[in-house]
């Protein structure tokens, strides 16, 4: 069964106007992480946010927030005053655990969703 | 945030030759790495994770013999494909995490692209 679940394959927002992007996720592990990463063309993944399980209140960084509902299982990335340069291929991911770093855990690995290209139109 | 490097981004080489691939993290330590690797307009599928001092573990279905992994010291991971096949053309990417206060955060190298003619 899919861990994490993008259910827009692409999205179209105009210059300076919000965009959500969606992200539900399924895990029985009370520790999680979830991450937003952001991927250009040029293919690196820009790492953009992160929400932890046990967070009260919702991630934000700069014009990034993620609109965490722990009960419905969805993490949310929200970009405000969308710039041209936010074009691109976005995934969201999680980890079951809180840290990567427990030798021999394979569980604390990402587990990516599909993808969603949003793109930014003057 | 973190710097990830990896070398070369790109590589365009005949069928049966080896391609190694290296991942370093810049400014911190990484006792684990992970291995990527990405099709076109798919997502990211993990190939192995790559321990300092130890055996890598491979995902399923990720033939070890063919993607050699070394984890030679704590801030570099290389990766070898080995006599490789035009089918092995990918973007291969890695990443490191972090410690960053009340999680690890993981951050990425830029990316391979092999071309295997």
């Amino acid at each position: 069964a899919q861990k994490i679940t993008q259910t827009q394959p692409g999205m179209f927002v105009q210059e300076k106007e919000a965009v959500t992007l969606d992200c539900t996720y399924d895990t029985s592990d009370p520790s999680y992480g979830l991450f937003w990463y952001k991927q250009p063309s040029s293919g690196e993944m820009i790492f953009l946010i992160y929400q932890g399980s046990y967070d009260q209140q919702n991630a934000t960084e700069g014009r990034y927030s993620l609109n965490f509902q722990k009960a419905r299982k969805s993490a949310n990335l929200v970009i405000s005053a969308s710039q041209l340069g936010d074009s691109a291929m976005y995934f969201c991911a999680m980890r079951e655990g809180l840290f990567f770093q427990v030798s021999g855990a394979g569980s604390y690995q990402l587990t990516f969703g599909k993808g969603t290209k949003l793109s930014v139109i003057p | 945030g973190a710097v990830v490097s990896q070398h070369p981004s790109w590589v365009i080489c005949k069928s049966g030759t080896s391609v190694k691939i290296e991942c370093r993290s810049l400014d911190f330590q990484a006792t684990t790495m992970f291995w990527y690797r990405q099709f076109p307009k798919q997502s990211l599928m993990l190939m192995a994770t790559s321990n300092e001092g130890s055996k890598a573990t491979y995902e399923q279905g990720v033939e070890k013999d063919k993607f050699l992994i070394n984890h030679a010291s704590l801030t570099l991971s290389t990766l070898t494909v080995t006599s490789a096949h035009p089918e092995d053309s990918s973007f291969y990417i890695c990443s490191a995490p972090q410690p960053s206060g009340r999680s690890d955060t993981q951050y990425f190298g830029p990316g391979t692209r092999l071309t295997v003619l």
